[in-house]
């Protein structure tokens, strides 16, 4: 069975402070891992991905994540952040062969001027 | 380019009442899905389809139905609403291979009273 946490249901953080979202996931196979981010009344947009390769990934916004297939993490992360990365962020996983993601609950990062 | 285009944003509904949630996707992908989003629980699959005429269960299809007469087109129908269905509904699209992305749409708000 494939599952996804996301063990802090909100972050606070200083603006210009960096941050972390956190995310372990649990899977039978060689997971894809994905993040997404929500803003308000709007539909999910993508951030990041690993498929394979280099552990770190760049994304949009100056994010970045790190997979570490030892501790089953793919933590989000970036170096300042600001008022506007406040949102909604969702951790999924999806294996080879199959045609759907699992998400995680979400958590929402406030950025604080 | 429009990208996945759900309508209508917002609906109320009464206990009994159908409709259908219309969801079109112009990016030619073969992969469409459906998604609820409660609060506290991210994301959870309904109904998904891997291309024209092929549709399978996701991890809560009770109480929905779908079809896939078109590449382009997936729409979730509801024959008899409840008030748990109230509930936020994304639809998702994918290609084959290639980046493994989904694209979602700005989701349909709807309540069962």
């Amino acid at each position: 069975a494939q599952s996804v946490a996301q063990p802090e249901d909100q972050v606070n953080v200083a603006e210009g402070n960096p941050l972390t979202v956190k995310c372990t996931y649990s899977v039978s196979g060689n997971p894809y891992l994905f993040w997404y981010v929500q803003y308000p009344n709007r539909g999910l947009q993508f951030l990041l991905k690993y498929i394979t390769g280099d552990n770190l990934v760049k994304g949009s916004y100056g994010f970045e994540a790190e997979f570490n297939k030892s501790q089953t993490s793919f933590h989000l992360k970036k170096p300042s952040a600001l008022v506007s990365d406040s949102a909604l962020y969702f951790c999924a996983v999806r294996v080879t062969g199959a045609n759907n993601l699992f998400f995680g609950t979400g958590t929402r990062l406030t950025v604080i001027p | 380019n429009a990208g996945v285009t759900q309508t209508p944003k917002f609906r109320i509904l009464k206990i009994g009442q159908s409709m259908t949630l219309q969801c079109a996707q112009d990016m030619n992908h073969n992969y469409m899905y459906w998604y609820r989003q409660d609060p506290g629980m991210g994301l959870k699959l309904i109904y998904y389809s891997v291309g024209a005429g092929i549709t399978d269960k996701g991890e809560v299809p009770n109480g929905y139905n779908v079809s896939r007469s078109t590449t382009e087109d997936f729409p979730l129908r509801l024959e008899l609403a409840a008030p748990s269905q109230t509930s936020v509904y994304f639809c998702a699209s994918r290609n084959t291979g290639g980046e493994n992305i989904q694209y979602f749409g700005a989701g349909t708000r709807l309540s069962v009273l």
